[in-house]
């Protein structure tokens, strides 16, 4: 079975600063994908940033970047410029390629942008 | 856009009632999920589907039953609601393309409670 760690509760990161949210996966398969969620105070979980395991390039999207380290088993989610709609739970979550099917999520980090 | 609607936000129910919790998605998904999430814990999935009338066991099926009787639409069913099953349900679908899931999409939750 695959499990996904955040080691990371909570953290709490001033306006415009950046933040590194940590995620560690343990798995025997070769092809699978990352993902980073964010929960927001209102719930609805988003996708935030998306990797692809035989991709060796680290995802970025605007402010959100990964830094994937496939032999380490480490996913970590960095947040450029902090802002205060930044302020949500964040999922690390691991998916096997061809099951096609089920998603391993993390434990959350409860992420805080203070004014 | 995808769009996951669930059919309630709060839900107060009663030990031993039976309880319904509907998903309705919107982008014509093979696959859908139910979860629920508890502080601490992160999002543990109880059963998903990968077509209709099929339905595979998550990591947690017990106490509960789902249907999927239309592609759109996924329930999960409580028999007879337990106090420990108080907790935010979540539904979410996502793609089937080429036997692989992409990432999936999430509807709002629902908070049941059972007094």
């Amino acid at each position: 079975a695959q499990t996904v760690t955040q080691s990371q509760p909570e953290m709490s990161v001033q306006e415009a600063e950046t933040v590194t949210l940590s995620c560690t996966y343990d798995t025997s398969e070769n092809n699978y994908y990352l993902f980073w969620y964010k929960q927001p105070p209102s719930r609805q979980m988003i996708l935030v940033i998306r990797q692809e395991a035989y991709k060796q390039q680290n995802a970025t999207e605007n402010r959100f970047s990964v830094n994937f380290q496939k032999a380490a088993k480490s996913f970590s989610l960095k947040i450029s410029d902090s802002q205060l709609g930044d302020t949500a739970m964040y999922f690390c979550a691991f998916m096997k390629r061809n099951t096609g099917n089920q998603f391993y999520f993390g434990t959350g980090t409860s992420l805080t942008v203070i004014p | 856009d995808v769009k996951v609607t669930q059919s309630s936000r709060y839900l107060v129910k009663r030990t031993g009632e039976k309880v319904f919790l509907e998903c309705v998605q919107d982008m014509d998904h093979e696959n859908m999920f139910w979860y629920r999430q508890d502080p601490g814990l992160g999002l543990r999935l109880i059963y998903f589907s990968y077509d209709v009338k099929m339905k595979e066991k998550g990591d947690i099926p017990e106490g509960y039953s789902v249907s999927r009787e239309k592609k759109e639409r996924f329930s999960l069913i409580l028999e007879s609601a337990s106090t420990n099953q108080t907790s935010m349900y979540l539904c979410a679908s996502s793609f089937l393309d080429r036997g692989v899931s992409y990432e999936q999409y999430f509807g709002p939750g629902t908070r049941l409670t059972v007094t």
